[in-house]
């Protein structure tokens, strides 16, 4: 049962544009959503998250948006740059019962010249 | 350093031996994650630790798998009699479970059964 879902496997994207990952999710007790980004040979990296409680959060190019109604959350970066080229998780959690952190399948967005 | 530190970095190991991945957490952490990450697949759950908490082993694909967190800080996930699908890149996080905070990852071990 994948409660946390990447749809698409890999995203290509010229360089200054704009790049969106999108996810999934199914289990409505998720009140917490992050995205890792992950190179090869790393393990993944915190990038942004976002609270149930808001429908946008920022941080310099990253933008994730929320929309509980669709259980859709997506991570928007503006503009897209080579080195953004990596693996990228989307997760959830329910904070409020100790539960795990669940991730996606991933996105492979690779940032072209 | 003050991260998530896992070793070996790299593990070879013949198809029915046991091996032992050791997990650092970052010191404080209450929460404890395994995963791991076949060949061109995505984060698979394996195990979580939380505190005194019985932990979530529900992700453990079969009984050849344990892990076992001691004094509430280092873990060992133990995989016995390793098998050529049991290759993969094995990843610990850690977490201080509080409402906001993000899971840190190490840099993973990579196993290898031959």
């Amino acid at each position: 049962d994948q409660q946390v879902k990447q749809n698409s496997p890999s995203l290509s994207v010229q360089e200054g544009r704009i790049s969106i990952l999108n996810c999934d999710y199914t289990n409505s007790m998720f009140d917490y959503f992050l995205w890792y980004k992950k190179y090869p040979a790393e393990g993944p990296t915190f990038l942004i998250s976002i609270s149930s409680i808001k429908d946008k959060n920022e941080d310099g190019r990253f933008t994730v948006f929320l929309n509980k109604s669709a259980k859709h959350l997506s991570l928007h970066i503006v503009p897209s740059q080579p080195g953004d080229s990596a693996v990228y998780f989307c997760a959830a959690i329910n904070t409020g019962t100790a539960s795990k952190l669940t991730f996606g399948t991933g996105t492979r967005l690779q940032v072209t010249l | 350093g003050a991260g998530v530190s896992q070793s070996p970095s790299n593990k070879v190991t013949e198809k029915g031996k046991d091996v032992e991945l050791r997990c650092d957490p970052i010191s404080g952490h209450t929460a404890l994650y395994w995963y791991r990450q076949s060949l061109g697949q995505g984060l698979e759950f394996l195990i979580y630790f939380q505190g005194n908490s019985a932990p979530d082993k529900s992700g453990l694909p079969s009984d050849r798998f344990s892990a076992e967190r001691t004094g509430g800080s280092v873990s060992t996930l133990t995989i016995q009699r390793t098998q050529q699908e049991d290759s993969a890149v094995y990843l610990c996080a850690s977490s201080p479970y509080r409402a906001g905070t993000e899971a840190f990852f190490g840099q993973g071990t990579r196993l290898t059964v031959v």
